[in-house]
Order: structure tokens, then C-alpha cells, then sequence
């Protein structure tokens, strides 16, 4: 089974610039999430997406950061204009869970893509 | 609202045990555990439910005492392969409506 895949895998750009994420989550995954991490510290969740809905994007700097999962599957996130402190690895996860009374299902996490803002 | 892990970093001899404490300051409905190791992605390991049910690996075990409002993870004859970063996530409400919020890690470092 294909896990999750992101691309791209690094990125330097400086500040002011745009930049965008894209994720494929597993195959029949109804729920999507974009996670930022900064070095030394534990996942911090951006955006949650049930199929093509936002269930959750409590988190995310709405300024300048925006996603989307137009079709239920792929997933973008772009960063513009991108700041010093967005320096972080951007973690894409995916469960198969769905809404309705249930804890959260295992979430499987794609390779990252870790972003360097000069 | 982040969960407050303990130790932040402990170094053990192969073979012998560990305890990683997550601790929370709201009552939890799940904790989700995880290891990182360094420039890989999270893998899970382990979910606690309220009310005692738990699923996961077959050589770590946890536990979830929901009054005091922690879980911890217990690795057993630790391996080389057990080092890398533990990451508990917490959720507070059942129903998928919320995301998981994760500590800060623990570091563990298996030596030979």
C-alpha cells in the first residue's frame, strides 16, 4: 500500500516570496491534515480537511496561509507571503476515519517537506 | 493546552526499560503515541481510549489513567531500533471534530 506522498521534499525561498505544498494522501483516506513542525517541537496541526470540507483550520495564520482539497484527495497548502518564522517541516498526515462519535483513527504521516525561509 | 511530556530526554543501555510520561491539564478522550526518528516522518505506535481500550504495538505497552488526566508509555528491554523522539498527541473531544495536539517530545537514545 502506498503511503503518503508530498512533494516538494525541500524548499529555500526568502522572505515575501510564495510557496506551495502538495500532499496525496493513502488511497481511500477521507481525512486529511497539514501539520507544521518546528524544529525541536511536536506537530502542530494547520488545517484539517474531511473529504473536501474544512472540519478544523482553527490554527492556521490566515493571513497569509491558505489550503484546499478541491476534490477530496490531493491537497495544497501555499504560504504567501512567507516569513522567517514559517521555517519548519510541513507534515501532511492522513486517517481513514470519518466523522461521527469515534476517536481519531491512526493517522499516517507523509515524508514532509521542509521549508527554509532566507 | 499542549500536553506536558516527561523526561525530556533520557539515555539508556540496550536492554534495559523506559517510561515516557504525557501529562494534560484537560480531560483527554484519547492520547495517540508516536515516535519520530531524526529527518523521518511520525510513526505511530500506540492509542488509548477513555475507558480503557487500547490498541498498538506488540512490544510497548501504555497505560491511561483518565483522572489524572495522563498516559504513559512503557518500552520494555529497550532495542537500538527504539531511538528517535516519542510524540504524545492528545484529543479531547471524540468525533473527529478536533485535531490532535502533540507535545513536545521526548528524546530517547538507545546506546549498544
Amino acid at each position: 500500500e502506498a503511503g503518503v506522498a508530498q512533494s516538494p521534499r525541500y524548499k529555500i525561498i526568502e522572505k515575501r516570496q510564495s510557496v506551495a505544498f502538495w500532499c496525496n494522501p493513502i488511497s481511500g483516506h477521507a481525512t486529511l491534515y497539514w501539520y507544521q513542525q518546528i524544529l525541536g517541537q511536536g506537530p502542530k496541526l494547520l488545517i484539517q480537511f474531511q473529504n473536501n470540507g474544512v472540519v478544523d483550520d482553527s490554527q492556521l495564520p490566515k493571513d497569509r496561509f491558505s489550503a484546499e482539497r478541491l476534490k477530496g484527495v490531493d491537497s495544497t497548502l501555499k504560504i504567501q507571503p512567507a516569513k522567517l518564522e514559517d521555517s519548519a517541516v510541513y507534515l501532511c498526515a492522513s486517517s481513514f476515519g470519518v466523522l461521527g462519535g469515534g476517536p481519531k483513527e491512526t493517522q499516517y504521516f507523509g515524508p514532509g517537506t521542509r521549508l527554509l525561509v532566507l | 493546552q499542549q500536553p506536558v511530556q516527561s523526561p525530556q530526554a533520557v539515555i539508556l543501555r540496550e536492554g534495559e526499560d523506559a517510561v515516557i510520561n504525557c501529562s494534560s491539564s484537560k480531560a483527554l478522550y484519547s492520547v495517540h503515541w508516536y515516535r519520530q526518528k531524526h529527518g523521518e516522518a511520525p510513526v505511530f505506535l500506540m492509542i488509548l481510549l477513555k475507558g480503557g481500550e487500547q490498541k498498538g504495538h506488540e512490544k510497548i505497552s501504555a497505560s491511561f489513567n483518565e483522572k489524572k488526566q495522563q498516559s504513559s508509555l512503557y518500552l520494555t528491554a529497550s532495542q537500538l531500533s527504539y531511538s528517535g523522539t516519542y510524540f504524545c498527541g492528545t484529543e479531547i473531544s471524540g468525533g473527529g471534530a478536533d485535531g490532535l495536539t502533540f507535545g513536545k517530545g521526548t528524546h530517547l537514545i538507545i546506546q549498544p
